[in-house]
């Protein structure tokens, strides 16, 4: 079965601060990776797709580590309004049967 | 604007009744999904649709079923055979790439 790890959290981050977390996927033929941003009883919305090389947006930093299976997402100055539930997307082919969300972290920016 | 719109926002449902979501998009979107999200547990996808007149199972489409006799309607039935239907149900669209979804606003079920 695949498997897509987050640690839960909460991670309780003073504004401004900057904050990292990880997600561990188990299928090394994965092929894609997603971050998705989840508000308190909302629906998910697509935050940045990952690219093997890295890349960012903004505040947003996200990261691919192939050799690891991990991949990161970064946010820098953080602002209350990035308190959310983040959630990784691996995907390892074959239709949309091979799409895997993770249970998500969640992280309270605190003023 | 473009976007998914699902209907009704909350749904309740006594035991032994089928309910239908219902979910429209107008983005021109060719792919549809249902999944369905319970507290601290990530997406399940229980049925998609990437044609009209077509759809498949996925990993949890047991007590439901689907429709797409239209591009834009993507309808889920949750049927009396679903034992354990209160969840929290998101539909979604995509054009060709999976895993770039745009998701409705999802549709709260809960079994009164």
């Amino acid at each position: 079965r695949k498997e897509v790890e987050q640690d839960p959290g909460p991670f309780n981050v003073p504004e401004g601060a900057t904050v990292a977390f990880n997600c561990t996927y188990s299928n090394s033929a994965s092929q894609s990776f997603f971050w998705y941003r989840q508000d308190c009883r909302k629906e998910p919305k697509l935050l940045m797709s990952v690219y093997s090389s890295g890349n960012e947006d903004g505040r947003f930093t996200a990261q691919l580590n192939r050799a690891s299976q991990y991949i990161s997402l970064l946010i820098r100055d953080s602002k209350l309004s990035d308190s959310a539930t983040y959630l990784c997307v691996v995907y390892s082919g074959g239709g949309a049967d091979g799409l895997t969300f993770g249970k998500g972290t969640h992280l309270i920016i605190q003023p | 604007d473009g976007g998914i719109t699902q209907s009704p926002k909350y749904l309740f449902r006594k035991e032994g009744q089928n309910v239908t979501l219902s979910c429209e998009q107008n983005l021109n979107h060719d792919a549809m999904y249902w999944y369905r999200q319970d507290p601290g547990q990530g997406l399940r996808l229980i049925y998609y649709s990437q044609i009209v007149n077509d759809f498949q199972k996925g990993d949890i489409a047991e007590g439901y079923s689907v429709s797409r006799e239209k591009k834009e309607s993507f309808p889920l039935t949750v049927t009396s055979a679903q034992k354990n239907p209160t969840a929290f149900y998101l539909c979604a669209s995509s054009a060709d790439t999976i895993g770039g979804y745009t998701f409705g606003s999802g549709t709260r079920l809960t079994v009164v």
